[in-house]
């Protein structure tokens, strides 16, 4: 069975930095691209970025190009997205996601984790 | 980047009634690379429809998808009570994925 576990919620503060996790299960995770997805809060889904764990082949959306980083460490069957510096507009769920058709069409997902960025 | 228009934003049915979703991309979308995903109150989205017409694995037929180049449509038929919920349209064409604004299908 095809699983991706994510990290629990997050409350942080501004200027923070953080690393939120995503274990997969169930499935090769070098073959298969994974995927971050931001939902604001009450507001619909936003594509962040992939990665290949294979071989770390890494895409990010313009807008958020240099604000995140997307990372896979294929030992643990874990990705990753991390901040340096979290700003408010952080705050958002965050989904992972398998990624079929180089990475940008998402077939399994973890169950989200929160992110709140308040001081 | 390819802009997806979902439509309406609100459908009011009632159980057993067929609901219609629209999807309008800004430019035509390639080899109809689009996908619809479902999406209920505290849950993750989950994968209905890729191709625009292909159900994914597990998802009753009543769920159906059809459209190509910059018009799509997810049609659900006989509505079940466990199918109101969010839906998004997404496509995956081109190197920017993006998804549509949604639908929301709530119980008349």
């Amino acid at each position: 069975e095809v699983q991706l576990v994510q990290s629990g919620a997050e409350v942080k503060q501004p200027g923070q930095s953080l690393k939120i996790s995503c274990e997969v299960s169930g499935y090769s995770f070098s073959t298969y691209w994974i995927a971050w997805v931001r939902q604001m809060p009450g507001k619909g889904l936003e594509w962040v970025g992939t990665i290949y764990p294979g071989d770390s082949d890494t895409r990010y959306s313009p807008s958020f190009q240099g604000q995140v980083t997307i990372s896979a460490d294929k030992s643990i069957s874990t990705a990753s997205l991390q901040w340096s510096s979290l700003k408010a507009s952080d705050t958002a769920l965050y989904y992972c996601a398998r990624g079929l058709n180089s990475g940008r069409l998402f077939d399994y997902w973890g169950q989200g984790t929160l992110v709140t960025v308040s001081s | 980047e390819i802009v997806l228009t979902q439509s309406p934003g609100t459908l009011s049915l009632s159980p057993g009634e067929s609901a219609t979703l629209s999807c309008r991309a800004s430019q035509t979308v390639s080899i109809s690379y689009l996908a619809w995903y479902q999406q209920k109150p505290g849950q993750a989205p989950r994968l209905l429809i890729y191709g625009a017409s292909t159900r994914a694995t597990g998802i009753p037929d009543r769920f159906s998808g059809s459209g190509s180049g910059t018009d799509f449509t997810l049609t659900v038929s006989r509505l079940e009570p466990e199918d109101f919920a969010d839906y998004y349209c997404q496509q995956y064409g081109s190197s920017l994925p993006t998804f549509g604004g949604g639908t929301k299908v709530e119980i008349k």
